[in-house]
């Protein structure tokens, strides 16, 4: 059962780049790494999904280093309504959601 | 939008009613999820539904009973709850797992469920 260990906040000032290390030294081959974002008394929101290397969308960039046991989600300028929790996900099947980690920007 | 829908949004019931949260999507996908999410805490997954067959019951106490009559719709039905049941309550939908990935999840709403 593949674990994912996040820090449980980061506080951050609008215009940074912040970066969200997840990890997952359990993960299995077949496994994928996904990232959701989750705003206060919403669902949350699929960010991006990889499998090694970098994978980069029109919101963020996924860093996976090459023995997976580890993955970094880069948000590039963040602003205020980059608030949120994010959470790394790395079982397939069940979406289980770990403590994820609670993102703060400051003005 | 994220094409689930749940309802109600809120909801308020006391300890001896029978309501039923219900969830809807037509996204065309076979997977679908109810998850519990306390104040401050984690999302907790409660069940998993894949083509209608029920593959994941996380040890939910069965006054919390799930109902999935096809691939667009998925009720939770509840009874005699307790106030420490009170949560928000959110649904999702994936097309399912796809060989060796997730595919990407959609969440509703959610229900804010209070029991009074």
């Amino acid at each position: 059962l593949a674990k994912t260990t996040q820090p449980i906040s980061m506080d951050s000032y609008e215009g940074q780049e912040v970066n969200i290390t997840c990890s997952h030294n359990n993960i299995a081959t077949n496994d994928y790494i996904t990232w959701y974002q989750q705003f206060p008394s919403q669902g949350p929101r699929f960010i991006i999904q990889g499998y090694k290397t970098k994978v980069t969308n029109e919101v963020a960039s996924l860093f996976i280093p090459a023995d997976r046991k580890s993955s970094t989600l880069s948000l590039p300028r963040v602003s205020l309504s980059d608030t949120a929790v994010y959470y790394c996900l790395v079982e397939i099947g069940k979406l289980i959601f770990g403590t994820g980690t609670r993102l703060q920007v400051f003005p | 939008e994220t094409g689930v829908t749940q309802t109600p949004r809120h909801l308020v019931m006391g300890m001896t009613n029978k309501k039923s949260l219900k969830c809807e999507q037509h996204l065309g996908h076979n997977a679908m999820y109810w998850y519990k999410q306390s104040a401050k805490k984690p999302l907790e997954l409660m069940f998993v539904y894949n083509f209608k067959e029920q593959t994941e019951n996380n040890s939910v106490p069965s006054r919390f009973s799930p109902e999935c009559p096809n691939s667009s719709h998925l009720f939770l039905h509840l009874h005699t709850l307790q106030p420490e049941d009170s949560a928000l309550y959110l649904c999702a939908s994936s097309q399912g797992t796809s060989g060796q990935r997730n595919t990407e999840a959609f969440f509703g709403q959610g229900t804010r469920l209070t029991v009074v």
